[in-house]
């Protein structure tokens, strides 16, 4: 069985820019979670979709957004970019249940210039 | 609270036993899970533990918890070259809603042949 993949794995942008990240979680999970890893401040966790509903929220501003789609793919989108956004961007699926464990992809790296 | 903390930085010698610790500050039904990184790698799962458990023994892995100290403990037995990573503890909270893993700042772990 294919694990998480994420789409692109780096990317570079500047300042004030839009990105989207994309993530395919593992066939018949359905709850998707995005988590931000920075040297400062570590993992932290943005969001988790589960049924194409925002199911837990982390403590990020408004810029920070996600969907996801039927298929359960679920893709994260970051608006007006700062310097700060400069991070590794992690997705995790799971099946469904709260007890469920979470499968990780290899995330994206975003460089913010 | 939700605070999870490890310490920074673990060097042992191959064929030696590795300990990595964590503790925990939440009090209520969890899972704990040891998740490994390796460079520019996303998150691999090692093991988990439910707090009712006091041990959890997996091939060379054994993971003891202590409730009552809030205390995690990963135990590589035998370690190799290839056990030099980034190791991260984490919770989840079984009451609350989601999939939302707090994680611990990381251990990195130097195999010394």
């Amino acid at each position: 069985k294919a694990g998480v993949t994420q789409t692109p794995r780096y990317l570079i942008k500047t300042r004030g820019q839009q990105v989207t990240l994309s993530c395919s979680p593992i066939s018949g999970h359905r709850s998707v979670s995005w988590y931000q890893q920075t040297p400062g401040q570590g993992l932290q966790f943005l969001f988790e979709y589960f049924s194409e509903t925002q199911r837990n929220k982390g403590n990020f501003p408004g810029r920070f957004s996600g969907r996801q789609f039927s298929n359960s793919r679920s893709e994260m989108n970051v608006s007006t970019l700062e310097l700060g956004d400069s991070a590794l961007y992690l997705c995790a699926s799971s099946l469904a249940g709260l007890a469920d464990t979470q499968y990780f992809g290899p995330g994206t790296r975003l460089t913010v210039l | 609270g939700e605070d999870v903390e490890q310490s920074l930085f673990l060097s042992v010698r191959e064929g030696d036993s590795s300990v990595i610790n964590c503790t925990y500050t939440d009090s209520s039904s969890t899972y704990l899970y040891w998740y490994k990184q390796e460079p520019g790698a996303g998150l691999q799962l090692l093991t988990y533990i439910f707090s009712n458990m006091d041990m959890k023994q997996d091939q060379r892995l054994t993971v003891l918890l202590n409730k009552k100290d809030k205390h995690l403990s990963l135990r590589i037995a035998d370690t190799q070259t290839g056990d030099s990573a980034i190791y991260f503890c984490a919770e989840k909270q079984i009451k609350a809603a989601g999939n939302k893993l707090t994680f611990g700042g990381g251990t990195r772990v130097l195999v010394k042949p």
